[in-house]
């Protein structure tokens, strides 16, 4: 199995940056993903990362370091939009169909 | 709108019933996944098909079975329901390799 560890919430100002974290435990790896959440919606994709780096997209970036399990997604030029989860998920290794989820960062933007 | 289309959107029903949700991949997708969304569970999965094939299963019920349709549309069916079972029941879909899978609005389940 996996363990993946993400903030419950965080809550930032319009305009900031703000970098969500998410580690994770794993036998193996196949990529992370970052999604996005706006409650009593469907998720979107965000981003992907199988090798170490960055990778940027937008105003979204999102990093990876395999070595130390961990990953994160910055969020620049924050919009009131922008107040959502974003979920952390690691596709399993022996399965490409199937990710894990972490429980997902709140983001609250606020004026 | 992500191209995967499920229904219905809203479901109320009582315990020990039996429900069937239905799921229509994005055009071209041959894989569909189903999760199920609670609010102590967060995003779990629970099955994956791949052109009418069982690929992985994740921590689904026994009362719970789904399939794939040769026209590549999938269907969840729910028995014996418990008011556990109530949560967002979401389907997704990709292309063959590629790692971005879309989601559809999801099935809110009521149990009663």
């Amino acid at each position: 199995g996996q363990n993946i560890d993400q903030p419950t919430e965080m809550t930032a100002t319009e305009g900031a940056i703000v970098q969500i974290n998410c580690t994770y435990q794993t036998s193996g790896f196949n990529g992370l993903f970052w999604y996005q959440q706006h409650a009593g919606e469907a998720p979107t994709f965000l981003s992907y990362n199988v090798l170490d780096g960055l990778e940027e997209k937008g105003r979204f970036s999102s990093f990876l370091s395999r070595s130390k399990g961990y990953s994160y997604l910055l969020l620049k030029e924050l919009q009131m939009k922008d107040s959502a989860s974003y979920l952390c998920a690691v596709r399993d290794p022996d399965s490409w169909g199937k990710l894990q989820f972490g429980a997902g960062t709140q983001v609250v933007v606020t004026p | 709108d992500s191209g995967v289309t499920q229904t219905p959107k809203h479901l109320i029903t009582a315990t020990g019933q039996r429900v069937t949700l239905r799921c229509s991949p994005r055009s071209g997708d041959l894989s569909v996944y189903w999760y199920q969304q609670s609010l102590d569970q967060g995003l779990q999965f629970l099955i994956h098909y791949y052109n009418g094939e069982e690929r992985a299963k994740g921590n689904i019920l026994e009362r719970f079975s789904a399939q794939q349709f040769p026209d590549l549309h999938s269907e969840l069916n729910l028995s014996s329901l418990e008011l556990g079972d109530s949560a967002l029941y979401f389907c997704a879909s990709s292309v063959t390799q590629g790692p971005e899978a879309f989601f559809g609005q999801g099935t809110r389940l009521t149990v009663v």
